[in-house]
């Protein structure tokens, strides 16, 4: 079975400031991991995904998650955040063997203030 | 169409009615999830439907709930004799590959059993 932490509940930063949102995971085989972003009062959006290859994988709004076999991590960073990231982030996993069937953890909501 | 389409957004039901929520997936995505979001926790995967295969119900929690999909078509899901805990924002995802590409969510309906 897998499951999927994430360590903070909340996380409020300034705007302009370096933020890191962390996940853990087990799995007992390889595993797929993914970030969703869901903005208030929309849908998930998927912002990035980890599959194979480069271990730092990269959205198109600046964001970035380092995939860290040995630590069983997929921390979120962003080095400058800016106000309309203020959202609801969830990682989740998968592997091979789930068909697709994702774990999310339980959603870190940043909060980008002025 | 462009995207996964959820009816109806909003539904209050009375404690013990029946409910039917529907999800018209992204053509050609043969993979249809449903997942279930309760207030203040991660999504929690109910079942998922992948062409004409047998569905994976393994995670709906009870027998009052049950799910239809047709094909590579329209989903719906069931809850019969609602209750209060049933009270979540129900999401329909979608996606060509199983495990790999992540998927296209729905915008969710919101369910509130009163």
């Amino acid at each position: 079975a897998q499951s999927v932490t994430q360590l903070d509940s909340q996380v409020p930063v300034f705007e302009e400031a370096p933020v890191e949102l962390r996940c853990n995971y087990s799995s007992s085989v390889s595993v797929y991991l993914f970030w969703y972003v869901q903005y208030p009062n929309q849908g998930l959006q998927l912002l990035l995904k980890y599959l194979s290859g480069s271990t730092l994988v990269e959205s198109i709004n600046g964001f970035e998650a380092e995939f860290n076999k040995s630590q069983t991590s997929f921390h979120l960073r962003k080095p400058s955040v800016h106000i309309s990231d203020t959202a609801e982030y969830f990682c989740a996993v998968t592997d091979y063997t789930s068909y697709g069937k994702l774990t999310f953890g339980q959603g870190t909501i940043l909060t980008v203030h002025p | 169409g462009a995207g996964v389409s959820q009816s109806p957004s909003n539904k209050v039901t009375e404690k013990g009615k029946d409910v039917e929520l529907r999800c018209d997936p992204i053509s050609g995505h043969t993979a249809l999830y449903w997942y279930r979001q309760r207030l203040g926790q991660g999504l929690e995967f109910l079942i998922y439907f992948q062409g004409n295969s047998a569905p994976d119900k393994s995670g709906l929690p009870s027998d009052r709930f049950s799910a239809e999909r047709t094909g590579e078509s329209v989903s719906t899901l069931t809850i019969q004799r609602t209750q209060q805990e049933d009270s979540a924002v129900y999401l329909c995802a979608s996606s060509q590959q199983t495990g790999r590409g992540g998927y296209t969510f729905g915008s969710g309906t919101r369910l509130t059993v009163v």
